[in-house]
């Protein structure tokens, strides 16, 4: 069983468009979190989650919102896309803030 | 400010050579050290973390207070370690901070 998943693996995309990434974990984690992969293979934290409450929110452009419906699911909602938001997001979770963090295996999104 | 700092982008050695990944970082506090490490095509995962002090696939890594440092070493490169390795520090707010990333190529 994949221990933290994400849908799609790829998602190819017009300017201008909404589109949602999802995230689920089966480790019975509390906090969750989205990770932004750029071309330079950079990762930045953008989102953490503990248990449906939002705790960490990295100067991400409001375009971009989180939602927890429960606290094995974090899902990522892009409203009008743009090129800039190209990228590979990675979902995590952990077991408290500070333990190891389980990644999921990446969602590629390209923004035409 | 928090940061951590790669300076390699590329590191590439023969295979049997010792690895030496560099890794520097600034934080006010006590903070956790990990790496993490990707191999192609393949998610991003744990490899070690300084608390644990435990060799993870011939690696290891010593936090060094007062260089600010906490070096990956191998030292004896194999082909199956070519991945990309990031360096990755949390703070009490358990939001990881990580360095650039350092590709590892190991050459038959």
């Amino acid at each position: 069983d994949t221990a933290v998943s994400q849908t799609p693996k790829y998602l190819v995309t017009q300017m201008g468009n909404d589109k949602s990434i999802k995230c689920e974990q089966n480790l019975g984690h509390d906090t969750m979190y989205w990770y932004k992969q750029d071309s330079k293979k950079f990762l930045k934290i953008m989102f953490s989650y503990n248990n449906k409450e939002l705790i960490i929110n990295e100067t991400v452009p409001n375009r971009f919102s989180p939602k927890s419906p429960d606290k094995a699911h974090l899902n990522l909602h892009i409203n009008s896309l743009e090129l800039g938001d190209s990228a590979v997001y990675f979902c995590a979770s952990s077991r408290i803030g500070t333990d190891t963090q389980y990644f999921g295996p990446g969602t590629r999104l390209t923004v035409l | 400010a928090q940061r951590v700092t790669q300076p390699e982008k590329l590191l590439s050695v023969f295979k049997g050579a010792p690895v030496e990944l560099k890794c520097n970082y600034s934080y006010s506090g006590s903070p956790e050290l990990f790496w993490y490490v990707q191999y192609s095509r393949q998610r991003l995962q744990l490899l070690l973390r300084h608390i644990s002090r435990e060799s993870i696939k011939g690696f290891t890594a010593d936090l060094n207070k007062g260089e600010t440092s906490f070096h990956l070493k191998k030292p004896f490169a194999q082909e199956e370690d070519s991945a990309m390795y990031y360096c990755a520090l949390s703070g009490y707010t358990g939001k990881l901070i990580f360095g650039q990333g350092t590709t590892l190529q190991v050459k038959p």
